[in-house]
């Protein structure tokens, strides 16, 4: 059965700094990893899709990064501003569904 | 595109009162997921429908939970009665086609919160 963890739980920076999340994953034959980030009472918002065969995918500030073999993913968030406070979830596929970890609820402030 | 809708957004009832959630996903999207997220934790599958399949339904509790997927679009999940215990937020999601090597992924509504007092 597959378990995810992620790392920190919570995360409070000033405006500015570059930040590293890390996700762990039990079962290693994935399909693929979705990042999502979820805003307070709202529903998730797809950030990076990472598939089985590429070690990383980048999209503006953020980049993700999979290490399959070890069972780790890892996002990192370049110059980070107010507006990334949220929680951010990491999501393995390997049975056609995704398994979620509990997050890591971030809070940049000015 | 208007992306995966849900209604309502939020519900409050009694419990021992029925609910019924309703999603309507991407145009399209064969794959729909009802997820269950409780506060503080990750959604965790309730259930998966290939067009108007149920393929994944392992993890619903099926003594009070129901859902149907008329046509292979639109899906319904019921939960009659509600108990306290039931208090979360039921995303629904969709995709072209998830798993196996897929390039699509999934895309989320925004929830409906249910609060049972």
């Amino acid at each position: 059965k597959q378990e995810v963890t992620q790392i920190p739980a919570a995360l409070s920076v000033p405006e500015g700094e570059n930040l590293v999340l890390n996700c762990s994953f039990t079962d290693s034959a994935i399909y693929n990893l979705q990042w999502f980030r979820q805003d307070p009472g709202k529903g998730l918002t797809s950030l990076l899709l990472i598939q089985s065969s590429q070690r990383e995918q980048t999209s503006g500030r953020l980049n993700a990064s999979l290490d399959k073999s070890s069972g780790r993913s890892t996002l990192y968030i370049a110059a980070s501003q107010p507006g990334d406070s949220a929680t951010y979830l990491c999501a393995p596929d390997n049975t056609d569904k995704l398994i979620f970890g509990t997050g890591t609820r971030l809070q940049v402030f000015p | 595109e208007a992306g995966v809708v849900q209604s309502p957004r939020y519900k409050i009832i009694e419990k021992k009162q029925p609910v019924a959630f309703w999603c309507n996903p991407i145009s399209g999207h064969n794959t729909l997921y009802w997820y269950r997220q409780n506060l503080g934790q990750g959604p965790e599958l309730l259930i998966r429908y290939e067009n108007e399949e149920a393929v994944d339904d392992s993890q619903l509790p099926k003594d009070r939970f129901s859902a149907e997927r008329l046509k292979g679009v639109d899906s319904t999940l019921k939960i009659q009665p509600a108990e306290l215990g039931d208090s979360a937020v039921y995303l629904c999601a969709s995709s072209l086609g998830a798993g196996r090597g897929s390039v699509y992924g999934y895309t989320f509504g925004s929830g409906t919160r249910l609060t049972v007092v």
